[in-house]
C-alpha cells in the first residue's frame, strides 16, 4: 500500500530564506507526483505536477524534483515570502489507480 | 470557468439525518472524485467517476453513495449521518488525458 510521508510537519522562516519541503513515497511504482498549496479554510490549489518521467518541473521561484528510485521528492521555494504560509501537500498517482495518495503536508510559515 | 464547485460550504447534521453534498465542473472533465480530509490523516479518497454512468469506490466508501448521470456533477450521498463523518469533504476534476487535478472549495459537515 502506497504511503507519502511529508516531512517537517511544521516550518517557520523568515522572510526572504530559500527553503525546502521533503516528500517521501514507499512505492516507486507511481505515475505523477503533485504539489499542492492550501490556505486555511480554502480548497487545494495545484503548484507543480512531474511526471514519473520527469526529474523536475519549475513554476516562477518554486522547482519541484523528483527521484522515484529513492522514493523522495522536493519542494524548493526561493527568496520566501509571507504570501507563502500556508500548508503544502504532495500526492502521488498510481499507474493502476485514478486516485492521489496524500501527505499530511507541511504548514509553512513566513514571517516579515 | 468557473472551475469546481461544491455546495453547501458549511453543514451541520444530527446522527441518522441524510443529505447530498453537491459537485459541479464546467471544464468538460471525465475524471470527477471525491475526497475527506481529517486532521492528520490527510485527504483520502471516497468515491471516483471515470465519466458518466461509471463509478467506483475509494478508500473510504463506507456510509456514502454516488451517482454520475451527466459529466458536470457528482453529488456525494450520506443515507444515515455518523460522527465519524464530520470532515471537510472536497471534490475534485482532471481530463482524462491530464493527471492534473482541480479540486472545488470544500464543504465543511458536521455531525452531531
Amino acid at each position: 500500500k502506497q504511503e507519502v510521508t511529508q516531512i517537517p510537519a511544521a516550518l517557520s522562516v523568515p522572510e526572504g530564506e530559500n527553503l525546502v519541503l521533503n516528500c517521501s513515497f514507499t512505492d516507486s511504482a507511481i505515475y505523477n507526483l503533485q504539489w499542492f498549496r492550501q490556505d486555511p479554510g480554502k480548497g487545494l490549489t495545484s503548484l507543480l505536477l512531474i511526471q514519473s518521467s520527469q526529474r523536475e518541473q519549475t513554476s516562477g521561484r518554486l522547482n519541484a524534483s523528483l527521484d522515484k528510485s529513492s522514493g523522495r521528492s522536493t519542494l524548493y521555494i526561493a527568496a520566501s515570502q509571507p504570501g507563502d504560509s500556508a500548508t503544502y501537500l504532495c500526492a502521488v498517482a498510481a499507474r493502476s489507480f485514478q486516485k492521489l495518495v496524500f501527505g499530511t503536508g507541511t504548514r509553512l510559515l513566513v514571517s516579515p | 470557468n468557473a472551475g469546481v464547485t461544491q455546495t453547501p460550504k458549511f453543514q451541520v447534521l444530527k446522527t441518522g439525518q441524510s443529505m447530498t453534498l453537491q459537485c459541479a465542473q464546467d471544464m468538460n472533465h471525465e475524471y470527477m472524485s471525491w475526497y475527506r480530509q481529517d486532521p492528520g490523516m490527510g485527504l483520502r479518497l471516497i468515491h471516483y467517476s471515470v465519466g458518466a454512468g461509471i463509478t467506483d469506490q475509494g478508500e473510504v466508501p463506507n456510509g456514502y453513495n454516488v451517482s454520475r448521470s451527466t459529466t458536470e456533477d457528482f453529488p456525494l450521498r450520506l443515507l444515515s449521518a455518523a460522527p465519524s463523518q464530520t470532515s471537510v469533504y472536497f471534490c475534485a476534476s482532471r481530463q482524462s488525458e491530464s493527471y492534473e487535478q482541480y479540486f472545488g472549495p470544500g464543504t465543511r459537515l458536521t455531525v452531531t
